[in-house]
């Protein structure tokens, strides 16, 4: 099993519209949890940090449930300049692991 | 915000050959740097954690004898992949932790590596 799991997609969404990813990971030792995003042939950059009462940025949102090692975001009112790969990222000690990444095209 | 560097930022070699990738942190220090690696449509895998002054230590499955690391100051570190093969060719990428958050880090912009 993998250590950080996301459905790869792609998700299609047309300008607008409220889109959410999901993430479960296997350690339950881990205690940092963060959403980064990632443009093509780009390195990633950090979206939020995930904390455990949830929170928000904007039109982004972020949720974590412990018990059942499960992370979600949710983006509200798509633009076209939020397609990217959004990738789901969890702290093994002072290292972070990835998740596979899930791919958001947006639609005009 | 810290800025991490890396160079260069593409690199074609033939088969057989040695290249370096430099990770550098531009205005900060890091005793660790990360390395990792990203296969078209995969996931960033760590490769290995690069300590100044002292071993690097590699994650499992990761060829230390293949990839060297070396972290000979506090800003800082670099990767050599020995006798690349085209199944080398990949996406390096290195990031260093941001000083006053630990499970923070600031990413490297990438290397670009392709084998012939």
């Amino acid at each position: 099993r993998k250590e950080v799991e996301q459905d790869p997609g792609p998700f299609n969404v047309p300008e607008g519209a409220t889109v959410a990813f999901n993430c479960t990971y296997s350690n339950s030792a881990s205690q940092s949890f963060f959403w980064y995003r990632q443009d093509c042939r780009k390195e990633p950059k950090l979206l939020m940090s995930v904390y455990s009462s949830g929170n928000e940025d904007g039109r982004f949102t972020a949720q974590l449930n412990r018990a059942s090692q499960y992370i979600s975001l949710l983006i509200r009112d798509s633009k076209l300049s939020d397609s990217a790969t959004y990738l789901c990222v969890v702290n093994r000690g002072d290292k972070l692991i990835f998740g596979t990444g899930t791919r958001l095209q947006v639609f005009p | 915000g810290a800025v991490v560097s890396q160079h260069p930022s593409w690199v074609i070699c033939k088969s057989g050959t040695s290249v370096k990738i430099e990770c550098r942190s531009l205005d900060f220090q890091a005793t660790t740097m990360f390395w990792y690696r990203q296969f078209p449509k995969q996931s960033l895998m760590l490769m290995a954690t690069s300590n100044e002054g002292s071993k690097a230590t590699y994650e499992q499955g990761v060829e230390k004898d293949k990839f060297l690391i070396n972290h000979a100051s506090l800003t800082l570190s670099t990767l050599t992949v020995t006798s690349a093969h085209p199944e080398d060719s990949s996406f390096y990428i290195c990031s260093a932790p941001d000083p006053g958050r630990l499970y923070e880090q600031y990413f490297g912009p990438g290397t670009r590596l392709t084998v012939t």
